[in-house]
């Protein structure tokens, strides 16, 4: 597709499940961000990977969270023993390339609405 | 710390008048800012862009006002439609070693009243 795309569209779980979200990014895209949306707030960053490095890990709220890239393309974001506050949607973003100063805007999936019980 | 605020959670407008959604930054290094609108149900979509070199930049409908002096950024959208009710996120780039981030505003949710 020419978009961002993310599946599933929503999740419900129960607390203590584990899930995994997926992203496919743009094709050539190199750099893929994860943000999560509560209910009427802003957009809290999570995690971002750029080409072949290391990913930026700073914004994931615990160790519950983790996130891959395979082969610099789909990622996925897994939540491990799911609770009530993960309940949000979680946003896929993905950008050409990220150098430093780089005037590059993301381009946004749908989001994937995760619901835990 | 660093934030991307704005003043205004929600503004309501008059069809055919002018929205003026206004955000606040606190790092003065950022040199890239873009305004994204974000419909129901949907991921935010890029809107106009402007970097720190820049006072004005225009787009259809759209104009982005920065003032680094007192770290202000301003989006105005001209004879506002009901097709702009959404809500609206600024975000600044801020660089950090091996890269660097967006930061993302709360957001201002805009009605439009036909």
């Amino acid at each position: 597709g020419a978009g961002v795309s993310q599946s599933p569209s929503n999740k419900v779980t129960e607390k203590g499940k584990d899930v995994e979200l997926r992203c496919d990014p743009i094709s050539g895209h190199t750099a893929l961000y994860w943000y999560r949306q509560s209910l009427g707030q802003g957009l809290e960053f999570l995690i971002y990977f750029q080409g072949n490095s290391a990913p930026d890990k700073s914004g994931l709220p615990s160790d519950r969270f983790s996130a891959e890239r395979t082969g610099g393309s789909v990622s996925t974001l897994t939540i491990q023993r799911t609770q009530q506050e993960d309940s949000a949607v979680y946003l896929c973003a993905s950008s050409p390339r990220q150098l430093a100063r780089s005037y590059n805007e993301q381009f946004f999936g749908p989001g994937t609405r995760l619901t835990v019980l | 710390g660093e934030s991307v605020g704005l003043h205004l959670p929600t503004l309501s407008v008059q069809e055919g008048d002018n929205s003026i959604i206004n955000c606040a930054y606190s790092n003065s290094a950022s040199d890239y800012f873009i305004w994204y609108k974000q419909e129901s149900g949907k991921g935010p979509q890029f809107i106009i862009d402007i970097r720190s070199n820049m006072d004005k930049r225009q787009g259809q409908r759209v104009t982005v006002l920065l003032n680094k002096t007192v770290k202000h950024l301003s989006l105005q959208i001209a004879a506002t439609q009901p097709g702009d009710s959404a809500v609206y996120f600024c975000a600044e780039n801020m660089g950090y070693t091996g890269g660097f981030k967006t930061i993302f505003g709360a957001g201002t949710r805009l009605f439009v009243k036909a």
